[in-house]
């Protein structure tokens, strides 16, 4: 069992649906990272997140520390949407463990 | 505006050449971080720093060594490339010490893709 799960895989969507991308993690520290990676390779932080809700336009993270399961939300989904997203989990003080990524595609 | 630069986008070598890989950041971070990217496994730590000289072995060191003689400077070197070093490599630097190294966003570089002929 991976340390840190992601599912689905693959995602598809159409314009303005409502995306949801869950992540489980077995090991470490109650927090979490959601990162996104545009084809090209660039990836950027989305949040960090060690309770509650984060919100940053369209996007929404929740994390339940108890069930040590996270959700990242979009909202009117747009092409410009499509990535993979990637959670993270902070490991002792050294690392993060990554999750294997879901690849979203929305079409117009 | 934060940056983390690699210095090839894209790498070809031939088995058993030596290659090597920079990362450069402008952001005066401590840390720094070495990760491949292979498909089905998401990102593996090879090897992290959090200081001038001094470096972490990660997950799969193996077949790889690091340099960090600047702190804005971290180098990843493959001694002998093999076929099974194919892969994208990305570099990452983030601020602070202790918990908040793990707990602050990591800026990464735009990759390379490295293939091993």
């Amino acid at each position: 069992k991976n340390e840190v799960e992601q599912s689905p895989q693959n995602l598809t969507a159409q314009e303005g649906e409502f995306i949801t991308i869950n992540c489980s993690y077995s090991v470490g520290i109650s927090a979490l990272h959601w990162l996104q990676q545009h084809p090209g390779g660039g990836i950027v932080s989305l949040f960090m997140l060690s309770s509650g809700k984060k919100k940053h336009g369209r996007l929404i993270a929740t994390i339940n520390i108890q069930e040590k399961h996270s959700s990242l939300h979009i909202t009117a989904s747009h092409p410009r949407d499509s990535a993979v997203y990637i959670c993270a989990a902070p490991y002792n003080t050294d690392k993060l463990i990554f999750g294997t990524g879901t690849r979203l595609q929305v079409f117009p | 505006d934060v940056k983390v630069t690699q210095s090839s986008r894209y790498l070809v070598k031939r088995t058993g050449e030596k290659v090597f890989l920079e990362c450069v950041q402008d952001m005066d971070h401590e840390n720094m971080f070495w990760y491949r990217q292979d498909p089905g496994l998401g990102l593996r730590l090879i090897y992290f720093s959090y200081d001038v000289k001094m470096k972490e072995k990660g997950d799969i060191p193996e077949g790889y060594s690091v340099s960090r003689e600047k702190k804005e400077r971290f180098s990843l070197i493959l001694e002998s490339a093999s076929t099974n070093q194919t892969s994208m490599y990305l570099c990452a630097s983030s601020l602070g010490r202790g918990l908040s190294r793990i707990y602050n966003e990591q800026f990464f570089g735009p990759g390379t893709r490295l293939t091993v002929l």
